[in-house]
């Protein structure tokens, strides 16, 4: 079957780094995304990675791991607005997304 | 540019009663539209993929006759649920693909909250 792991939720400081991570098995695989979703909102594009390592994006970064169905969402910096939940996705073989079930995060002055 | 706009943003409806949810490309032309439905502290689930002037695919465990999807423009997909029951009641989210884009780009609409009194 196809899985998507990431934690349920997670706590981080002002001004801190946070790296949330995600896990996967799909059938095909065509990229993956993270995306950013405030309660009540639609998700919004974070970032894309298809090939293997680091791309960097202002204060947002994410690494991606093929060969170990892996990838991380870094966050710099942070600020209160950075508090949302996240949500990793997989496009598999047939160009459909697998979903992640979000992991909060919560920011504490 | 690739605005998603979806209408209404949130509705109320009693039980029995049916449901209409647009959404519209409103700056390019979409060859597959894609409806989800998120209900709370859960992820994205795709309800159906619905490609311009054909029947729409729909996902294991949606029922088509329920979820009424119309894919009748480039522009614009609408999802009718039908004798709404408070079960229903969720986010319901479409996106889109453009013409001669990338498969691996969606452009999501602003969601529609749904609740079934």
């Amino acid at each position: 079957g196809q899985n998507i792991d990431q934690p349920t939720e997670m706590t981080a400081t002002e001004g801190a780094i946070v790296q949330i991570n995600c896990t996967y098995q799909t059938s095909g695989f065509n990229g993956l995304f993270w995306y950013q979703q405030h309660a009540g909102e639609a998700p919004t594009f974070l970032s894309y990675n298809v090939l293997d390592g680091l791309e960097e994006k202002g204060r947002f970064s994410s690494f991606l791991s093929r060969s170990k169905g892996y990838s991380y969402l870094l966050l710099k910096e942070l600020q209160m607005k950075d508090s949302a939940s996240y949500l990793c996705a997989v496009m598999d073989s047939n160009y459909q997304l697998i979903w992640g079930a979000g992991t909060k995060l919560i920011i504490k002055p | 540019g690739a605005v998603v706009s979806q209408h209404p943003s949130r509705v109320i409806c009693k039980s029995g009663t049916s449901v209409k949810i647009e959404c519209r490309s409103l700056d390019f032309q979409a060859t597959t539209m894609f409806w989800y439905r998120q209900f709370p502290k859960q992820s994205l689930m795709l309800m159906a993929t619905s490609n311009e002037g054909s029947k729409a695919t729909y996902e294991q465990g949606v029922e088509k006759d329920k979820f009424l999807i119309n894919h009748a423009s480039l522009t614009l997909s609408t999802l009718t649920v039908t004798s709404a029951h408070p079960e229903d009641s969720s986010f319901y989210i479409c996106s889109a693909r453009a013409v001669g884009g990338k498969k691996e780009t969606q452009y999501f609409g602003p969601g529609t909250r749904l609740l079934v009194l």
